[in-house]
């Protein structure tokens, strides 16, 4: 079965590109589609964006500025770019499987452990 | 932008069921999404539990006992996740989600098990 591990720095400043990893394992990267969704502490969740298995990439609205997904299929994982980072993108990061059963069927599902990451000076 | 409301908190007696709503803001209407939820026990990530657009087209999660279903109320233009004989590991932080053009979260229920 699918499984995903996050990586990356737990701590970023203010300014800077939070860069964070998805290890996929279980399965093939190629065959689905990838999402980042974050959850700031004591918070609900917020959708960051998805990579479809041909790289084309969908964003937050409210994010797309500042953000970017890539895939790397050779080493079975995919990333995550947040740009200017301030305070309030500190927050639990999630990689996640979107599963897409239909057109208008679709769901996250299974996902990472989550990666703690502070902005912070 | 479209919003979905939860209750913050909810609870119930252990054995009864519990009806956790989320509502959509006016402007979308229920009837023309499907509506997922998830689970979050802390210190956990979410797990997906069911999708619910009708009675003929729904979608349990993967080892997700058949306890938990969804429903809709189109009067007060709410999705619905129904837990029947709850349990004491039933407790945690409940989210809906639909994807107008964007997936998009509600805010989550917290649910005790008295």
């Amino acid at each position: 079965q699918v499984q995903l591990q996050e990586s990356g720095p737990g701590l970023v400043k203010p300014s800077e590109t939070l860069s964070l990893t998805c290890t996929v394992s279980g399965g093939s990267i190629s065959n689905y589609y990838w999402s980042w969704i974050r959850q700031p502490p004591g918070q609900g969740l917020e959708w960051i964006g998805f990579i479809s298995n041909s790289g084309i990439t969908n964003y937050n609205p409210s994010l797309k500025s500042r953000v970017a997904i890539s895939m790397d299929t050779s080493k079975s994982h995919f990333s995550l770019k947040v740009r200017s980072v301030t305070a309030a993108d500190t927050a639990v990061y999630y990689c996640a499987r979107l599963v897409i059963a239909a057109a208008t069927r679709r769901w996250f599902d299974p996902w990472g452990q989550g990666a703690p990451v502070t902005v912070s000076s | 932008q479209p919003v979905l409301s939860q209750p913050r908190s909810f609870s119930a007696s252990r054995g009864d069921s519990a009806r956790l709503t989320c509502t959509l803001s006016s402007g979308i209407n229920v009837g023309n999404f499907n509506m997922y939820w998830y689970q979050q026990k802390p210190g956990s990530p979410p797990r997906f539990l069911l999708y619910y657009n009708s009675d003929s087209d729904k979608g349990q999660g993967s080892g997700v006992p058949s306890r938990f279903s969804g429903s809709k109320d189109v009067s007060t233009n709410s999705g619905i996740l129904v837990i029947s004989g709850l349990q004491s590991e039933d407790e945690a932080d409940y989210y809906c989600m639909i994807w107008p053009s964007n997936a998009l979260f509600g805010g989550g229920t917290t649910l005790t098990v008295l």
